[in-house]
């Protein structure tokens, strides 16, 4: 079966680093991607993983472990703007689609 | 570049009415992926096109079609509209080989 796994809530404190993990399981992989959902807009790409190790972007790094079927987002010097869904995905090479998880909502407290 | 574009933006139907979504892509992309998005589901496949070919189709029922034209322009349509169709359908548009999904605002349809 097709599997995404991400915590469904996490709260951090303004200025924190926070670490969402993501496990999966799928019949191809053709990379990972992670994205941004704000409430009651559309998802937005953050970044995208295919070999394994940590791509930095800013703020932002996202991790990929190949053989674990892992990967995490880690968001540094949290900022309140940062409170929204994170969504990891999983784009299968058989199948053309690209599989998304229930999406972890991010709290930012002050 | 412009973005993804989809219309309407929101829409409201009844219980056996139908309805059809249009979104045009990022231009240049190709592949055009939908998808529904409930707060109890997340976000679920629908189907992807690439040149008109659809590529593949998620666990949803026949009322649920699509279609791509040859300016990769898509639309997709729901028939025989139920309550449950009430949901956010998003429109994503990609390139190969890494198809990164750039979703367009979405349309937010509910069924009475």
């Amino acid at each position: 079966g097709q599997n995404i796994d991400q915590p469904t809530e996490m709260t951090a404190t303004e200025g924190a680093i926070v670490q969402i993990n993501c496990t999966y399981q799928t019949s191809g992989f053709n990379g990972l991607f992670w994205y941004q959902q704000h409430a009651g807009e559309a998802p937005t790409f953050l970044s995208y993983n295919v070999l394994d190790g940590l791509e930095e972007k800013g703020r932002f790094s996202s991790f990929l472990s190949r053989s674990k079927g892992y990967s995490y987002l880690l968001l540094k010097e949290l900022q309140m703007k940062d409170s929204a869904s994170y969504l990891c995905a999983v784009r299968d090479t058989g199948g053309f689609k690209t599989i998304f998880g229930a999406g972890t909502r991010l709290f930012v407290k002050a | 570049k412009a973005g993804v574009t989809q219309t309407p933006r929101y829409l409201i139907k009844t219980r056996g009415q139908q309805v059809t979504l249009s979104c045009s892509p990022i231009s240049g992309h190709r592949s055009v992926s939908w998808y529904q998005q409930t707060p109890g589901q997340g976000l679920q496949f629908l189907f992807e096109y690439f040149s008109e070919t659809q590529r593949n189709k998620g666990n949803f029922p026949g009322r649920f079609s699509g279609r791509q034209f040859s300016n990769s322009r898509s639309e997709m349509n729901v028939s025989t509209l139920e309550l449950g169709d009430s949901a956010l359908y998003l429109c994503a548009s990609s390139q190969p080989p890494q198809e990164t999904q750039y979703f367009g605002p979405g349309t937010r349809l509910l069924v009475l």
